[in-house]
């Protein structure tokens, strides 16, 4: 069965304090995986897709990296403004329209 | 361009009500989407359509409804609410050979 575990479950930074959030997957075939950022009270926002092991992407302070097992979230010097739930998901090899979500990391960066 | 646009924001039903929750995209995307958001849980898959007149199930089909007469539009239907309903509902709508699924602000429903 697809699935997708994310961890820790809530991380608390100081602003300035780096880190990363971990994303687990078991898929059949993974066609791609996917970091969205969702606010308090608001729609999932699109940050990063990676599709294959060894792939890297940065956005400002972020950095996606992707491995065979699971992908990481490296945020680096942290602003409070990057507080914000961090979702990870997969979609599978002919599972085209499926998004397979993890729970998500509840990020706070406090001053 | 205003996106990805669901009504209403918020809504209370009793158990047994029906209603249409409304999503609508301005973007010309052929796919879309419906999930719901539970406390603690990722995001699950409740219908999705691949154009205008053709919809499938998604992961937690059962006590919905969807219809696409239009591109723009993609209405979600509960019938006969029950409180599993009670959660928020996103609606995502995606641009063909792309894989960035664009999301509403959502609807928090809760069955009383």
């Amino acid at each position: 069965e697809d699935q997708v575990t994310q961890s820790p479950e809530a991380l608390r930074l100081q602003e300035g304090e780096s880190s990363s959030l971990n994303c687990s997957y078991t898929v059949s075939g993974l066609r791609g995986l996917f970091w969205y950022r969702q606010d308090p009270g608001k729609g999932p926002e699109f940050l990063f897709t990676l599709y294959s092991a060894g792939e890297e992407k940065e956005k400002e302070r972020l950095k996606a990296t992707l491995t065979k097992k699971e992908s990481f979230l490296h945020i680096t010097a942290p602003k409070p403004e990057d507080s914000a739930t961090y979702l990870c998901a997969v979609q599978a090899a002919g599972g085209y329209n499926k998004l397979i979500f993890g729970a998500g990391t509840r990020l706070a960066v406090h001053p | 361009n205003a996106g990805v646009t669901q009504t209403p924001k918020f809504r209370i039903l009793k158990i047994g009500q029906s209603m249409t929750l409304q999503c609508a995209q301005d973007m010309n995307h052929n796919y879309m989407y419906w999930y719901r958001q539970d406390p603690g849980m990722g995001l699950k898959l409740i219908y999705y359509s691949v154009g205008a007149g053709i919809t499938d199930k998604g992961e937690v089909p059962n006590g919905y409804n969807v219809s696409r007469s239009t591109t723009e539009d993609f209405p979600l239907r509960l019938e006969l609410a029950a409180p599993s309903q009670t959660s928020v509902y996103f609606c995502a709508s995606r641009r063909t050979g792309t894989d960035e699924q664009f999301f509403g602000p959502g609807t928090r429903l809760t069955v009383l």
